[in-house]
């Protein structure tokens, strides 16, 4: 069984230019969760959606930063414009529960550098 | 609110000797608590966790944590360290009385040493 597939695993781009980063959770699972990782600040959470649907964004860092999960197969970081701050380990994670008590499965994450 | 902290960002071992990983957290409720593990450039993978069954918890890999409500700790620990547990681990609690979030620990890098 596939586990969480992250894309691009590595992303080097330029100060002012979209970013977007790729999920495809496990199937079967309803919670889809976006989480931030850097040395500073730990691991953060950004998006949580829970049958596609946005349920808590209140982690995102600023209107430059937006979540999709048009259906229950796929969800889309971006950034625009991306800023060198943004830097980080970009992690999707889901999960079979919605009620907060069940297993995160991790994607290998997405390596964002914005020089 | 919830909350977890762990004690140590950094722990060392020699290799066969054992691994004591702490990690206290405050609840109002029957917490569902976790133990992660993050090798380098990897994703988090579930070690194992509690749910309010036993209060010892066996895992993947030799670890296991035992849930103590009194001393509100769900330490994790190993009788003998591989050089393959070197290793970043979080601990983490899962807030359902209200926010629903899982809250991270900040993270113990385990380091063993031949």
């Amino acid at each position: 069984d596939a586990g969480v597939i992250q894309s691009p695993r590595h992303e080097v781009t330029e100060m002012g230019q979209e970013v977007t980063l790729r999920c495809k959770p496990i199937s079967g699972h309803n919670s889809l969760f976006w989480y931030r990782q850097t040395m500073m600040r730990g691991l953060e959470l950004l998006i949580y959606f829970n049958n596609n649907v946005p349920i808590d964004d209140s982690g995102m860092p600023e209107d430059r930063f937006s979540a999709k999960m048009p259906n229950a197969s796929f969800s889309t970081l971006k950034i625009q414009p991306s800023e060198p701050r943004d830097s980080a380990v970009y992690f999707c994670a889901s999960s079979r529960d919605s009620i907060f008590t069940g297993e995160l499965f991790f994607g290998e994450g997405s390596r964002l550098t914005v020089l | 609110a919830q909350s977890v902290t762990q004690l140590d960002s950094h722990v060392s071992v020699s290799e066969g000797t054992p691994v004591l990983l702490r990690c206290n957290y405050s609840s109002s409720y029957s917490p569902s608590l976790f133990w992660y593990v993050q090798h380098p450039n990897k994703g988090l993978q579930l070690l194992l966790k509690y749910t309010s069954a036993a209060t010892l918890v066996k895992g993947i890999n030799g670890f296991e944590a035992e849930f103590k409500k009194s001393e509100t700790s769900f330490h994790l620990t190993k009788p003998s360290a591989h050089m393959s547990d070197a290793a970043e681990y979080f601990c983490v609690v899962s807030d359902t009385s209200g926010t629903y979030k899982y809250i991270f620990g900040t993270g113990t890098r385990l380091k063993v040493l031949a």
